[in-house]
């Protein structure tokens, strides 16, 4: 089975802060995602990655960036969080990019 | 641009078929459809695929026209464990999610 993790369930910010999120997946996928999901909204792509070193600006970059220097690790990173950050961030993987495999998520709230 | 359109909200009892039709607006010729379920408070779930006429796994059949501009998803004798939000993205080099489709069943 495919296993997506991500380094927290809840994570609790102040403004202003930089924020890392970790995911690591487990079955040697070349693509990672990063979602937010907001209510109404659905999920909104913020960033992926095809292959290490690689990442392409997804529907809703600003104010984030990515890091993946190993192929099962893709972070997440809010250079100086924002109250309109606070969301449920999402990371997936996948070999073909119509299955991908979602971790649990991650509830920021930014005060 | 590929786009997708699906009913916000499905309301059914424990026990009957839930069916789910999805517009693909622009599908490509080699794209495929795929759902996704997802509970609350959990990342979403990738539950089918297909590429054209019917697909059936241990979730979910899934039925797509020879023309490929809609799907649809069936759940077949729901339980109350089957309420979630389910979602056909659409798919091109990324996948494209709307607000999905929430199902609840009820008693």
């Amino acid at each position: 089975d495919v296993k997506v993790t991500q380094s927290s369930r809840y994570l609790v910010k102040r403004t202003g802060e930089k924020v890392f999120l970790e995911c690591v997946q487990d079955m040697d996928h070349e693509n990672m995602f990063w979602y937010r999901q907001d209510p109404g909204l659905g999920l909104r792509l913020i960033y992926f990655s095809y292959d290490v070193k690689m990442k392409e600006k997804g529907d809703i970059p600003e104010g984030y960036s990515v890091s993946r220097e190993k192929k099962e690790r893709f972070s997440l990173i809010l250079e100086s969080a924002s109250t309109n950050q606070t969301s449920m961030y999402l990371c997936a993987s996948s070999s073909l990019v119509h299955e991908q495999y979602f971790g649990p998520g991650t509830r920021l709230t930014v005060t | 641009l590929a786009k997708t359109t699906q009913p916000i909200s499905m309301d059914s009892y424990e026990g009957q078929e839930v069916n789910i039709t999805c517009s693909h607006n622009n599908i490509a010729t080699n794209d495929y459809i795929t759902w996704y379920q997802q509970f609350p408070s959990q990342g979403p779930r990738f539950i089918i695929q297909g590429y054209k006429t019917k697909v059936t796994n241990e979730v979910a059949s899934l039925f797509i026209p020879a023309d490929r501009k809609s799907s649809t998803l069936s759940l077949p004798r729901v339980s109350l464990s089957d309420t979630a939000v389910y979602y056909c993205p659409a798919v091109d080099y990324k996948l494209s999610f709307g607000a999905g489709t929430t199902v609840t069943v009820r008693a």
